[in-house]
């Protein structure tokens, strides 16, 4: 079963426009949430993540937002550039004892045109 | 610091062949993590070792297995390979004591079994 899902594969935004990811996760024992970025032919990188008792972190030009009742996690970035161009990842890290492996979603692919 | 190695980049195999996988983790991280990355699946996780220790696993077939060494290197070993086993491996480390998620991928390796 899917525990973390990102049901758009790819999204398409004009540069200087709110771009806006969506993740849905079903394991309410996820107590991290994080979103990771990769390029092609490169490893994923790390870009923001939020603990299950906040509801917002915001970094920059990103900000990631979770709805706990919802179980449903969204990261916006803005303004969006052509340099954000890439796959975005939504993961969860299970809480407690050994259970601390990351979760990933099957990715966001995000274009942004110039 | 140099980041996370993974050695080599690119594997050609054929079906029935084992392959060994290497990744060297950040220097001072002692937590590797493997990740098997399909265009279909997304990121899925493969096991973590910490300390020469496997302290977690995913839900793959006894063909995939790992090893940690003293000085936190990482071996992963793929048995009698199958076509469906064509994907990128991502390794990860994260320093000792530290663990929110955040991890620090290498560029993978690009399996092609044929």
């Amino acid at each position: 079963d899917q525990q973390v899902k990102q049901n758009s594969p790819s999204l398409s935004v004009q540069e200087g426009r709110i771009s806006i990811l969506n993740c849905d996760y079903t394991n309410s024992m996820f107590d991290y949430f994080l979103w990771y970025k990769k390029y092609p032919a490169e490893g994923p990188t790390f870009l923001i993540s939020i603990s299950s008792i906040k509801d917002k972190n915001e970094d920059g030009r990103f900000t990631v937002f979770l709805n706990k009742s919802a179980k449903h996690l969204s990261l916006h970035i803005v303004p969006s550039q052509p340099g954000d161009s890439a796959v975005y990842f939504c993961a969860a890290r299970g809480s407690g004892g050994s259970n601390y492996k990351l979760t990933f979603g099957k990715g966001t692919l995000l274009t942004v045109n110039p | 610091k140099a980041g996370v190695t993974q050695t080599p980049r690119y594997l050609i195999k054929t079906r029935g062949q084992q392959v060994t996988l290497s990744c060297s983790p950040i220097s001072g991280h002692r937590s590797v993590s493997w990740y098997q990355q399909t265009p279909g699946q997304g990121l899925q996780f493969l096991f973590e070792y910490f300390s020469e220790t496997q302290r977690n696993k995913g839900n793959f077939p006894g063909r995939f297995s790992g090893r940690q060494f003293s000085n936190s290197r990482s071996e992963m070993n793929v048995s009698t390979l199958e076509l469906g086993d064509s994907a990128l491996y991502l390794c990860a480390s994260s320093p000792e004591g530290w663990d929110s998620g955040r991890r620090f991928f290498g560029s993978g390796t690009q399996l092609s079994v044929l």
